[in-house]
């Protein structure tokens, strides 16, 4: 009965590579959002999605690409990363149904993602 | 530019004292405040709300405090026990703005 999960918890892959991580949150809020923590500990969003629909993107590469199915999903694809890319990942979800992000956060696990 | 700084990096402690963990902003006008604990290898997980119009608010032995004029808030772990010890996270967020923004954290470790 996990609330917020995410897939997968490590990933190691070479520079230039594609890869996706997935989130799915059951706990039937409107809102999702990527994290990016970096070694220094900082919390940074990324995105956020509110019933499938973008509301934050903040300056990251387009390189990052969010996708979501449904409100329950939100999927993070990342094209030709790069060493910089190499942090720990994390997907979250809050109740906020009138398209802000300022609700209680419920974070997932976190992805852990080393690019060599 | 809006900033926000947690006091320390680490704070060590002993047991059964009182930990008291800073948040201080600047540039920002938040409508409230709030508070989560980090462990390692885990995501954050939400402690506390306080908004803007509250001075104090308390859950079991933590109590958060909001100064508006000094732009800082408080948080306070009282009896303070060696499972306390994780990383501490204040995010700030106004009523205009869609997102939060979290401080870094002080890692707090409260030794036997």
């Amino acid at each position: 009965d996990t609330a917020v999960s995410q897939t997968p918890k490590y990933l190691v892959t070479q520079m230039g590579n594609d890869k996706s991580i997935k989130c799915e949150q059951n706990l039937g809020h409107d809102t999702m959002y990527w994290y990016k923590q970096d070694s220094k500990k900082f919390l940074k969003i990324m995105f956020s999605y509110n019933n499938k629909e973008l509301i934050i993107n903040e300056t990251v590469p387009n390189r990052f690409s969010p996708k979501s199915p449904d409100k329950a999903h939100l999927n993070l694809h990342i094209n030709s990363l790069e060493l910089g890319d190499s942090a720990v990942y994390f997907c979250a979800s809050s109740q906020d149904s009138g398209g802000g992000s300022t609700d209680t956060q419920y974070f997932g696990p976190g992805t852990r993602l080393t690019v060599l | 530019s809006q900033k926000i700084e947690q006091n320390s990096e680490a704070l060590n402690i002993q047991e059964g004292k009182t930990a008291t963990l800073t948040c201080n902003y600047t540039n920002y006008s938040p409508a409230y405040l709030q508070w989560y604990r980090q462990d390692p290898g885990r995501g954050p997980v939400f402690l506390l709300l306080i908004r803007e119009n509250e001075k104090e608010k308390r859950k079991e032995r933590l109590k958060v405090t909001f100064d508006t004029t000094l732009k800082q808030s408080l948080f306070h772990i009282t009896a303070s026990q060696p499972a306390d010890s994780a990383t501490y996270l204040c995010a700030l967020a106004s009523s205009s703005a869609s997102k939060i923004i979290f401080g870094s954290g002080t890692r707090l470790s409260i030794r036997p």
